[in-house]
């Protein structure tokens, strides 16, 4: 059975920081990643996608790792902005290629001015 | 294009009742999730549906049962509502069946009393 895991559940930085977020699965057999934003009370915004053969995506200040080999995930950030703050989700699909997410419980981030 | 659509956006309800909720994919998507929200268990995967059939259901009670229409659109119901219902239920949409970006809408917030 699948499960994801992301590490840390808070994280507080100040404003400029590059950060990086941790997402880790128990089956390598996976088809993509995805890591989304939640603003509170909001619903999700999809940030990026790695596929399965791809080791890196990138999208402004936002660069997403994938190690399949070793189950992990990164979120890099860099200089982070007070804007950033928002809590980060990994997933990953359920067995086979499915639309079934399986989500970590996120982290949340906070940007200090 | 717009987004995905959820309504309503706000719901309460009282133990026992039943309640109905609408999401609308963005125009040309045929695939359409719903996802239950909570502080305790994080995002849950409910159903898949695409092109009118469910192609995937999460570990919920037959309380909660889902259908697709020829449009796309698609809604859930809860019978017999349960304070543990409480929740945001957020719906997303993809081009495909399968693995691949999520649109998620703002979702609805559920509360029951």
């Amino acid at each position: 059975k699948q499960e994801v895991t992301q590490i840390p559940a808070a994280l507080s930085v100040p404003e400029g920081e590059n950060l990086v977020l941790n997402c880790s699965f128990t089956d390598s057999a996976i088809y993509n990643l995805q890591w989304f934003r939640q603003d509170p009370g909001k619903g999700l915004t999809s940030l990026l996608l790695i596929q399965s053969s791809q080791r890196e995506q990138t999208s402004g200040r936002l660069n997403a790792s994938l190690d399949k080999s070793s189950g992990r995930s990164t979120l890099y950030i860099a200089a982070s902005q007070p804007g950033d703050s928002a809590t980060y989700l990994c997933a990953v699909p359920g067995s086979g290629n499915t639309g079934k997410l399986i989500f970590g419980q996120g982290t949340t981030l906070q940007v200090k001015p | 294009k717009a987004g995905v659509t959820q309504t309503p956006r706000y719901l309460i309800k009282t133990r026992g009742q039943q309640v109905t909720l609408s999401c609308s994919p963005i125009s040309g998507h045929r695939s359409v999730s719903w996802y239950q929200q909570t502080p305790g268990q994080g995002l849950q995967f409910l159903f898949e549906y695409f092109s009118e059939t469910q192609r995937n259901k999460g570990n919920f009670p037959g309380r909660f049962s889902g259908r697709q229409f020829s449009n796309s659109r698609s809604e859930m119901n809860v019978s017999t509502l349960e304070l543990g219902d409480s929740a945001l239920y957020l719906c997303a949409s993809s081009s495909r069946q399968g693995s691949e970006t999520q649109y998620f809408g703002p979702g609805t917030r559920l509360l029951v009393l």
